[in-house]
């Protein structure tokens, strides 16, 4: 069973550009969490997301962020108009359907963005 | 404000010793406390988690201790080896809403 799969794995955009970071879950989970981190911090929650659904976005800048999860394909975080603060690692978590509350979060390799 | 707070920071160990790392957390309702660690480069991976229900949690040389009257949670890394060598964060999160609050990591350094 692959496990949480990112791409790219590092991504360099000049300032004004997008940038669209992938990322596919694990077999069998339909729920999705962004985080960032920055050098020397623990990660900072984004956004959380079920198939077709945002759920929870309360960590989501109001601009320029957007993320999505559609039925078919990969999650999506999309970053418009990057700036040099943006840059950072974004990690992808996913968690099966069938835990409770709070259920175990499966963590992909992450998204070096650097932003030039 | 930092809901969860770790420490130390950076902690060194000798090989075979015992490496301990404590979290704090403010909000009383988090019921899930998860220990992660992570690798330069890698993404985080899960280690050992707890709910409130139990006061310790053991799985091989990992074990987390919980008070929850102290709203303080601890990992302890038994026969601390050079491979454990890596940075934990300590997370905590909440009933059906599912994000996690982390911990600032604490860089561990396991001397041969």
């Amino acid at each position: 069973n692959a496990g949480v799969m990112q791409n790219p794995r590092h991504l360099v955009r000049r300032r004004g550009q997008e940038a669209r970071l992938r990322c596919s879950p694990m077999k069998g989970h339909s729920h999705v969490y962004w985080y960032r981190q920055l050098p020397e911090e623990g990660l900072k929650f984004m956004v959380y997301l079920q198939k077709e659904n945002i759920i929870d976005e309360s960590g989501m800048p109001k601009e320029r962020f957007s993320a999505e999860f559609p039925k078919e394909g990969p999650s999506i975080l999309r970053i418009q108009q990057v700036v040099r603060g943006d840059s950072a690692a974004y990690f992808c978590a996913s968690s099966p359907t069938h835990t409770g509350p709070s259920g175990e979060q499966y963590f992909g390799p992450g998204t070096r963005l650097t932003v030039t | 404000q930092q809901q969860v707070k770790q420490s130390p920071q950076s902690l060194i160990v000798q090989k075979g010793g015992i490496s301990i790392i404590n979290c704090a957390y403010e909000n009383t309702a988090f019921d899930y406390f998860p220990w992660y660690q992570q690798f330069p480069g890698k993404g985080p991976a899960l280690l050992i988690a707890i709910r409130p229900d139990v006061s310790e949690k053991k799985e091989g040389r990992f074990t987390i201790s919980f008070n929850k009257s102290a709203k303080q949670f601890s990992l302890h890394i038994m026969d601390s080896q050079p491979g454990d060598s890596a940075t934990y964060f300590c997370a905590a999160g909440a009933g059906n809403n599912r994000k996690l609050i982390w911990g600032l990591g604490t860089s561990l350094a396991v001397n041969p």
